[in-house]
């Protein structure tokens, strides 16, 4: 039963470009979401975070935008460059006991074409 | 500041054998996680640690999994007896506290595989 789910394994973008990246959830207790960032060989970075009382949340060329009714978030990048090039992975949490455990789709491999 | 530290990075051995890892987190930081990346799926959390005490191992297969974090600093994972289906990356993770605003972060990783 995955509860957060990345439904597109990869993504092509052409240097410059938007990426946009989506997840879905299907937990309704879910209040906080991340995204993060996976170069191989290396452990996840953490990218940017959204928390449910918002809609969008804005970084540098990182924006994330939630749609609690809809279940859905997505990440975009603009513009996108060669270095943007990694796994992406939306994870999600929900208080449980005191704790805020976070659970991961499966990732999108995202391949920014210089 | 050093970031989370783990070893070794790789690992191969038979089924049935036994196998350790090391996570050293960030200093400061009270909370510590384990986690299980099998190829293709994201990172699923095995257990977490507040200070040297375990407050979520819902997901570790205690059977053959255990873990400690004695001194509430630098922790061990450990599989005995191996199987297959135990080939994966194990990450831990570490933040300050266990709030939702607190960022998890990652150490590179121990590949594990299983023959």
């Amino acid at each position: 039963d995955q509860q957060v789910k990345q439904n597109s394994p990869s993504l092509s973008v052409q240097e410059g470009r938007i990426s946009i990246l989506n997840c879905d959830y299907t937990n309704s207790m879910f209040d906080y979401f991340l995204w993060y960032k996976k170069y191989p060989a290396e452990g996840p970075t953490f990218l940017i975070s959204i928390s449910s009382i918002k809609d969008k949340n804005e970084d540098g060329r990182f924006t994330v935008f939630l749609n609690k009714s809809a279940k859905h978030l997505s990440l975009h990048i603009v513009p996108s460059q060669p270095g943007d090039s990694a796994v992406y992975f939306c994870a999600a949490s929900a208080v449980k006991e005191g704790n805020t455990p976070l659970v991961f789709g499966k990732g999108t491999r995202l391949s920014v074409i210089a | 500041e050093a970031g989370v530290a783990q070893s070794p990075r790789y690992k191969i051995i038979e089924k049935r054998q036994s196998v350790a890892f090391w996570c050293n987190p960030i200093s400061g930081h009270a909370t510590l996680y384990w986690y299980q990346q099998i190829l293709g799926q994201g990172p699923k959390l095995l257990i977490q640690f507040q200070n040297n005490g375990v407050v979520d191992d819902s997901q570790l297969p205690k059977d053959r999994f255990s873990a400690e974090r004695l001194k509430g600093v630098d922790s061990t994972l450990k599989i005995q007896p191996a199987k297959l289906e135990d080939s994966a990356v194990y990450l831990c993770a570490s933040s300050l506290r266990r709030a939702h605003g607190d960022t998890q972060y990652f150490g590179p990783g121990t590949r594990l595989t299983v023959l």
